[in-house]
């Protein structure tokens, strides 16, 4: 059965500081993969997202993801965080052949420190 | 342009009242979808409409009714809900995918925060 898994319910960095946000999926065919940003009391915001080619892809606010298909990750990374990316994280991963709808992941909180 | 709008922002209503969630998207996307999301949990999808045919329903409760009239709205109709129906609703649109089950990037609104008293 396909599905995903948020390392980490809660991620805590200083301002300035790396973001790492860890997501694996398990999958018998090739996935479609996604992250989602929400803030307090809004809907999903998409980040970015993988479908085919390029496995490293750039997405909105600084952020990027790297698909590893030997290790079913895809892990989000900000270089240097900001006050502004405190919010909720979903990772979320489609299987177009299935003809299924998103599989979310449980959700990661960031907070962010000044 | 990939926004998708919902009204209202937000809901209150007694059990036994009779509304409506509206969504409304305008990307010419053919797939559109109803999720539930509850405080610190991901969204669990409910309903997804593709060509404006409901293709998936979640096992959701009869007091829950979708609707699409056409390609650019889908309704939510409540009816006797229970105050655990309280939540985040949300409606996403994309472009369908094979099988029709919808499974291009996915816009979602804002959502209808509902409360039940």
């Amino acid at each position: 059965a396909q599905s995903v898994t948020q390392l980490g319910s809660h991620v805590s960095v200083s301002e300035g500081a790396l973001v790492l946000l860890r997501c694996n999926y398990s999958s018998s065919v090739p996935p479609y993969l996604f992250w989602y940003v929400q803030y307090p009391n809004q809907g999903l915001q998409l980040l970015l997202k993988y479908t085919t080619g390029a496995t490293l892809v750039k997405g909105i606010n600084g952020f990027e993801a790297e698909f590893k298909k030997s290790e079913t990750s895809f892990h989000l990374t900000k270089p240097s965080a900001h006050m502004s990316d405190a919010a909720e994280y979903f990772c979320a991963v489609s299987f177009n052949q299935a003809g299924t709808a998103l599989i979310f992941g449980k959700g990661t909180t960031l907070s962010v420190s000044s | 342009d990939t926004e998708v709008t919902q009204t209202p922002k937000h809901l209150v209503m007694g059990m036994t009242n009779k509304k409506s969630l509206k969504c409304e998207q305008h990307m010419g996307h053919r797939a559109m979808y109803w999720y539930k999301q509850k405080a610190k949990k991901p969204p669990e999808l409910m309903f997804v409409y593709s060509y404006e045919k409901l293709s998936i329903n979640e096992s959701v409760p009869s007091r829950f009714s979708p609707e699409c009239p056409n390609s650019s709205l889908l309704n939510l109709h409540l009816h006797a809900l229970q105050p655990e129906d309280s939540a985040l609703y949300l409606c996403a649109s994309s472009q369908p995918g094979l099988a029709g089950g919808g499974t291009d990037t996915q816009y979602f609104g804002p959502g209808t925060r509902l409360t039940v008293l």
